[in-house]
């Protein structure tokens, strides 16, 4: 069983659609959560950033965290044609640093 | 502009071959990532260097080496390249621990790398 599990789609949604995207992750040490969107041919740019257990919202964007079935979620409203890339979950366990462990993304198409 | 400068952004080379790859952090931020990304893998952790010092190994293979020098650019080198070795390379930097934003990575526009 991978580390960080994620679905990697493609997501196809039209303009205005709710996206949840998903992730799920086997180890319990896991205390910081982020979501990175990378566009085609770019370098991925932190969208969310989450510590433990909670919810997080940030304009369109809101992440959720539910340790307890080690699960993470990023929900994006309103959702615009500019939206479309592939977004990553990472994670890490506790400490003042380490490297981030990814899930493979999920493509999503936002159509208009 | 992430604040974080790869270098080459292309590189098509031959199998058997050698390269290096550079990679300067963010002004301020003293660690520094490498990344692998291919199609079937995702972002994979390679090495870890803070201010100089290896901190942390990933899947990172034998013929694969990095360093971080005094000014912080660090270097990955790759040898005896393979075609499997053809990827995105990506660096990521972040602060000090402590410092404001010490657990978030910011990555740089990655290197492409091409074995053929």
């Amino acid at each position: 069983q991978k580390e960080v599990e994620q679905d990697p789609g493609p997501l196809s949604v039209p303009e205005g659609a709710i996206v949840s995207l998903n992730c799920t992750y086997s180890n319990s040490a896991f205390q910081y959560f982020m979501w990175y969107r990378q566009y085609s041919r770019k370098g991925p740019e932190l969208l969310m950033y989450t510590y433990s257990s909670g919810n997080k919202e940030d304009g369109r964007f809101t992440a959720q965290v539910d340790k307890s079935s080690k699960y993470i979620s990023l929900f994006i409203r309103d959702s615009q044609p500019s939206d479309s890339a592939t977004y990553l979950c990472a994670m890490r366990g506790g400490g003042s640093q380490g490297n981030l462990i990814f899930g493979k993304g999920t493509k999503l198409s936002v159509k208009p | 502009d992430s604040g974080v400068t790869q270098t080459p952004k292309h590189l098509i080379t031959a199998t058997g071959q050698r390269v290096t790859l550079r990679c300067s952090p963010r002004s301020g931020d003293l660690s520094v990532y490498w990344y692998q990304q291919s199609l079937d893998q995702g972002l994979q952790f390679l090495i870890h260097y803070y201010n100089g010092e290896e901190r942390a190994k990933g899947n990172i293979l034998e013929r694969f080496s990095a360093q971080q020098f005094p000014d912080l650019h660090s270097e990955l080198n790759l040898s005896s390249l393979e075609l499997g070795d053809s990827a995105l390379y990506f660096c990521a930097s972040s602060p000090r621990p402590g410092g404001t934003g010490a657990n978030v990575l910011t990555f740089g526009a990655g290197s492409r790398l091409t074995v053929l």
